[in-house]
Parts: structure tokens; C-alpha cells; sequence
């Protein structure tokens, strides 16, 4: 099975310009999230979804941020417009429901984002 | 309050030889799982191990056990034989089940680094 699928791998971009990351959860999951991992604040959830429906946006640092899941396959994150401090590794995870607290995410390999 | 701890930043450990890294945790929750990742230099989260609140017995992998001690409320890591490869970040986390507000989240510790000495 293929794992979760983020792209582009390494984004370089200058302050102000519109940043689109992009990720392919693991067939049949039906939770995706979204995090961020900085040296200083280590690895933060920015927001996940549930079937498609955004269920908790509340670490999405400030509007500059959106994250969508127009279908189960498909899920983007845009920062616009970007800034430095922005500049972080950046991954996807998915996970499949069961009743228990086992649901195990499985992580993307993350896409490596630099705001000049 | 911190809810998921790990109080070693880093630490170096010989070949072959076994290490420990230690998880705390905070809840109120009866009803939580404890999940171990592996970062290597490469970036990727690994995910390694996990257990439930209410396993009777500690969970093993291959060569990593978790030494879950409740009433402590420590979730520590055991690798056996540690191999060069095994050099890397290590991540406790924690999910909640109960606690409505928790939703479905991870929350992470900040991490030990480990590096295997040949």
C-alpha cells in the first residue's frame, strides 16, 4: 500500500507569494491532519478533517492559513501570503476510525518550506 | 501543563547495547493511547509502537517494548540491541478518548534524540 503522499517536497518561496502544499492520504482513511514541525515550537496540529469536514481549525496559526479536503483522496494546505517565520517542515498524516484509542497516524514525508 | 514530557534531550547509547527513553504523561482521561515515533535524519515520522490504557500487558514490537507503568503514569520506551540505524529523534505521544475536547488529536512530547555509538 502506498503511505500518505505530500508534494512538493521542498518549497522555496520569497515573502508574500502564495504557498499551496498538497497531500494524497492512504486509501480509506478517513481522518487527515495537518502539522507543523519547528525547532522552537516542536510539532504543532494545525487542523484536521473527518470525512472530508474540518473538524478542528483551532491551531491554524492566523488567516493567512487555509486548509482544504475538496474529496477523500485530496487535501491542500495554502499559506497566503507567506513569511518568513512561516518557514517550517510541514506534514500530512491520515488514520483510519476504530472505536478504541488506537487509531494509529501514519505521516507523509513532510514538505520542507522556506520564505525568504 | 505539559501533557505528554520527556525530560532527556538527548543521549548517546553503545551498539548492541539497550536504551531507555523516558514519556510522562498528563491526563484525566481514563481511556488514552501512548504512541511512539522515530524521526531520523531524513525527516520522516515512523510510527513505532502502541498502547492502551487499558492493556493488561506492555506492548512489543520487534526490538521495541513499551514499559507502561500506570499508576506513574510513564510510558517508557525500551530498544534492545540498538543498531547505528536506530540513531534518530523518538516522539512519545498521547491521544485521548473521553475528553470531548481532545477530538482525535496527537500530543506530542518534544523528543529524544538518540545516537548510536559503534
Amino acid at each position: 500500500d502506498a503511505g500518505v503522499i505530500q508534494s512538493p517536497r521542498h518549497e522555496v518561496t520569497e515573502m508574500g507569494q502564495e504557498v499551496t502544499l498538497r497531500c494524497k492520504p492512504i486509501s480509506g482513511h478517513d481522518y487527515l491532519f495537518w502539522y507543523r514541525q519547528t525547532m522552537m515550537r516542536g510539532l504543532e496540529l494545525l487542523i484536521y478533517f473527518n470525512n472530508n469536514v474540518p473538524i478542528d481549525d483551532s491551531g491554524m496559526p492566523e488567516d493567512r492559513f487555509s486548509a482544504k479536503m475538496p474529496n477523500a483522496s485530496f487535501s491542500t494546505l495554502k499559506i497566503q501570503p507567506s513569511e518568513p517565520r512561516d518557514s517550517a517542515v510541514y506534514f500530512c498524516a491520515s488514520s483510519l476510525y476504530t472505536s478504541g484509542a488506537g487509531d494509529t497516524q501514519y505521516f507523509g514525508p513532510g514538505t520542507r518550506l522556506t520564505v525568504l | 501543563a505539559q501533557k505528554i514530557t520527556q525530560t532527556q534531550p538527548g543521549m548517546f547509547v553503545q551498539e548492541k547495547e539497550a536504551v531507555t527513553l523516558d514519556c510522562t504523561y498528563d491526563t484525566s482521561d481514563p481511556s488514552y493511547g501512548l504512541f511512539w515515533y522515530k524521526q531520523p535524519s531524513s525527516g520522516e515520522m515512523i510510527f513505532l509502537i502502541y498502547q492502551g490504557s487499558y492493556d493488561q500487558q506492555n506492548a512489543t514490537e520487534g526490538r521495541y517494548s513499551l514499559n507502561f507503568q500506570k499508576a506513574r503514569k510513564s510510558a517508557n520506551l525500551v530498544i534492545s540491541a540498538s543498531q547505528l540505524g536506530d540513531s534518530a529523534m523518538y516522539f512519545c505521544a498521547m491521544r485521548e478518548l473521553m475528553i470531548k475536547a481532545a477530538g482525535n488529536k496527537l500530543t506530542f512530547g518534544g523528543g529524544t534524540r538518540v545516537l548510536v555509538k559503534p
